[in-house]
């Protein structure tokens, strides 16, 4: 079956670098999310990243893909308080395959310091 | 504003009442999906829509749960006999066909006394 895992919690000082880690079991993924949850609200979409590609930089979000590991990583640049949240890595088989559903991970929950 | 509502924010209901859900999807979105939310979880899947069409449940809509989607526009989601595990966050999202993104709403948090 699917399963999607997440380390807990992170805390890390304003400035510095985050990384969020997410692995994944389902080898026939073909898009890796990572949405934002922000406390009383819905999920934001940072950004995803296609199965064929390693990288994906997009301003302070960087995501790496290792698909042989099946490990997806989450680096955000210069931290801010307003970075705290909790984040949740995701993964789906593409809109164009039986309707795009995703299946979540426990969600990591980021504490930036200042 | 254009995003996905969801209607009410909060309920609360006695064990064995009935409740039922409204989220109104972006207009031009022709998927609307559900999810549920349990505290310290990520969101699951719960079913899927395609303009009226309901194509997809998961194993965790239990027969006490049914969602409409009657003119492909908002849907509705019903849990009958309401239980103290229903308790949760529901989320609803849309998307276009051939679009990767699905936008969120806040969701509807339930609580079962």
């Amino acid at each position: 079956g699917e399963d999607v895992e997440q380390s807990l919690f992170l805390s890390v000082r304003e400035g510095d670098s985050s990384v969020i880690n997410c692995t994944y079991t389902d080898s026939s993924s073909t898009y890796l999310y990572w949405y934002k949850q922000e406390p009383g609200a819905g999920l934001q979409l940072l950004t995803y990243i296609f199965s064929n590609m390693d990288m994906k930089q997009d301003q302070r979000l960087t995501v790496l893909l290792n698909k042989k590991d099946k490990h997806l990583s989450l680096r955000i640049a210069d931290t801010q308080t307003g970075d705290s949240a909790i984040y949740f890595c995701a993964e789906s088989m593409g809109p164009r395959n039986a309707g795009n559903m995703l299946t979540f991970g426990g969600g990591t929950r980021l504490m930036v310091k200042p | 504003d254009t995003g996905v509502s969801q209607n009410p924010r909060h309920k609360i209901t006695k064990r064995g009442q009935n409740v039922t859900f409204r989220c109104d999807p972006i207009s031009e979105h022709n998927r609307l999906y559900w999810y549920r939310q349990t505290l310290g979880q990520g969101p699951e899947f719960l079913t899927y829509f395609q303009n009226e069409a309901q194509l997809e449940k998961s194993r965790l809509l239990s027969d006490r749960f049914s969602a409409e989607r009657p003119k492909g526009s908002f849907s509705t989601l019903e849990i009958q006999r309401t239980e103290q595990g229903d308790s949760a966050m529901y989320l609803c999202a849309s998307s276009r066909n051939i679009d990767n993104e699905q936008f969120f709403g806040p969701g509807t948090r339930l609580t079962v006394l």
